[in-house]
């Protein structure tokens, strides 16, 4: 099926430093999303993100959250400056529309993200 | 709100065998949209079968297939003649329509860790 990638795979750093998460989505996908999952628990939805702009964001995502895509690079979320709550593996997915059956979210293999 | 409920934790099966996972669901939408993704080993995330809220028939895909209860907000997750390579962990996942809810985002369920054994 469509594949989304993340880069890196993993992180580790230290808090209060900043991060910067990748992804690379489905080449014709106009809706980007990221989605946060703590060991153990299901992924929890952050943020989306449409034609240059955040379309809906949930409490977990923190002023200290960023994301863009400058020119249709990289998909990022930036977090400034990190905590030890933000250790997490990171998802990122995307979708060509958000209604009728292109609308399905495909996910990358996620970013381990460890903050010592 | 949407909720998305798997109760069941963790199930064993030999291969051959067919397993199904339940999963109940709730929204106030009257249209919505259900998912099941696996979780491999190795943590991707693989897209397996949708059943969209309006469409009456079961869906199926390959060896995967849905019993769709609409009525009990239900949607069950088939595996017929499971492999080794199906062990995995199985969300259930629900998205509502943007045109009415105004989010696209999906809710995800806790998970059904498979095992499959020889």
């Amino acid at each position: 099926g469509p594949k989304v990638l993340q880069i890196p795979s993993h992180q580790i750093i230290d808090m209060g430093q900043m991060v910067t998460l990748n992804c690379d989505p489905v080449s014709n996908h106009l809706y980007f999303y990221w989605y946060k999952q703590i060991l153990g628990q299901q992924m929890e939805f952050l943020v989306n993100f449409y034609n240059g702009k955040v379309m809906e964001k949930s409490k977990l995502f923190k002023d200290q959250f960023s994301v863009e895509r400058p020119d249709g690079s990289y998909f990022t979320l930036k977090i400034q400056p990190t905590a030890l709550e933000d250790s997490a593996v990171y998802f990122c997915a995307s979708s060509f529309r958000t209604g009728g059956n292109q609308d399905t979210q495909y996910f990358g293999p996620g970013t381990r993200l460890l903050v010592l | 709100a949407q909720k998305v409920t798997q109760t069941q934790t963790s199930i064993s099966v030999m291969e051959k065998t067919t397993v199904t996972m339940d999963c109940v669901y709730e929204t106030q939408d009257s249209s919505y949209f259900l998912f099941w993704y696996k979780q491999t080993a190795s943590g991707e995330i693989v897209f397996l079968i949708r059943q969209d809220s309006y469409k009456k028939e079961n869906a199926t895909v390959g060896h995967y297939s849905l019993n769709f209860q609409k009525p009990k907000s239900s949607i069950g997750l088939i595996i017929t003649a499971t492999q080794i390579e199906d062990s995995a962990v199985y969300f259930c996942a629900m998205r509502e329509a943007f045109r009415s809810s105004n989010t696209d985002k999906v809710v995800f369920g806790t998970g059904t860790r498979l095992q499959v054994s020889p």
